[in-house]
């Protein structure tokens, strides 16, 4: 069983350039959450995909956006990229049971850097 | 979700237990309080969760009050590698878009020789 894994490991860009990131669950995970870190704080939810379409989203712009793909697989999209944007990326999968909780899996993180 | 209140920052000699103490007094009848550790540079890490009754696997032990306002995580014999940010999280039960975790800014365990 393989966990979450994410690439690159590290990028960096500059601002107003567009950046994919992306996102393997673990095998048989059927959700994806995306959070942005900056350095010095908690991680912060983005948005969260179920069987290919979002099922909810946190306090990000539109330019903020993601897909996921029939083998559970995601990609994060950012647009226009901002100077504020620099952090560190994490993506979590999970296999929700309907009626109970679940835990989430997280992968390494891509480190974004807008210069 | 409720909010919770952690101290910033707790030493721990290695060896010695380590208790991270967590408020969530308004924490909701359906939800759960959950446990994740970050170590330096590496994504999150699940620990332990429960609603009401004290729970135990083999990382640590989560202790709830009976009133569900507090709870403590107990890792039993620290070691140097348990030097991490640790979160406690209260969450409803997995509910559509609300199955997202919300991170506080943690405790800053640091465990010590």
């Amino acid at each position: 069983e393989t966990g979450v894994t994410q690439s690159p490991t590290h990028l960096i860009k500059t601002r107003g350039q567009q950046v994919t990131l992306r996102c393997s669950s673990q095998s048989g995970h059927n959700t994806v959450s995306w959070y942005q870190q900056a350095l010095g704080q908690g991680p912060q939810f983005i948005f969260q995909y179920y069987r290919e379409e979002e099922n909810g989203r946190g306090n990000f712009p539109p330019r903020f956006s993601g897909l996921q793909f029939p083998n559970y697989s995601s990609e994060l999209n950012v647009n226009a990229l901002e100077l504020d944007d620099s952090a560190l990326y994490l993506c979590a999968s999970s296999l929700p049971r309907l009626g109970n909780d679940n835990e989430q899996f997280f992968g390494p993180g891509t480190r974004l850097t807008v210069l | 979700d409720a909010k919770t209140t952690q101290p910033t920052s707790m030493d721990c000699a290695e060896g010695r237990a380590a208790n991270l103490p967590c408020n969530h007094s308004t924490i909701s009848g359906n939800e759960y309080v959950y446990w994740y550790r970050q170590i330096h540079s590496q994504g999150p890490q699940y620990i332990i969760h429960g609603l009401k009754n004290n729970e135990t696997n083999e990382m640590a032990s989560l202790i709830i009050t009976e009133d569900r306002k507090s709870s403590t995580l107990i890792l039993p014999h620290a070691t140097l590698r348990d030097t991490a940010v640790y979160y406690c999280i209260v969450r409803v039960r997995y509910g559509g878009s609300q199955g997202n975790l919300i991170f506080g800014k943690g405790t800053k365990l640091s465990v010590k020789p």
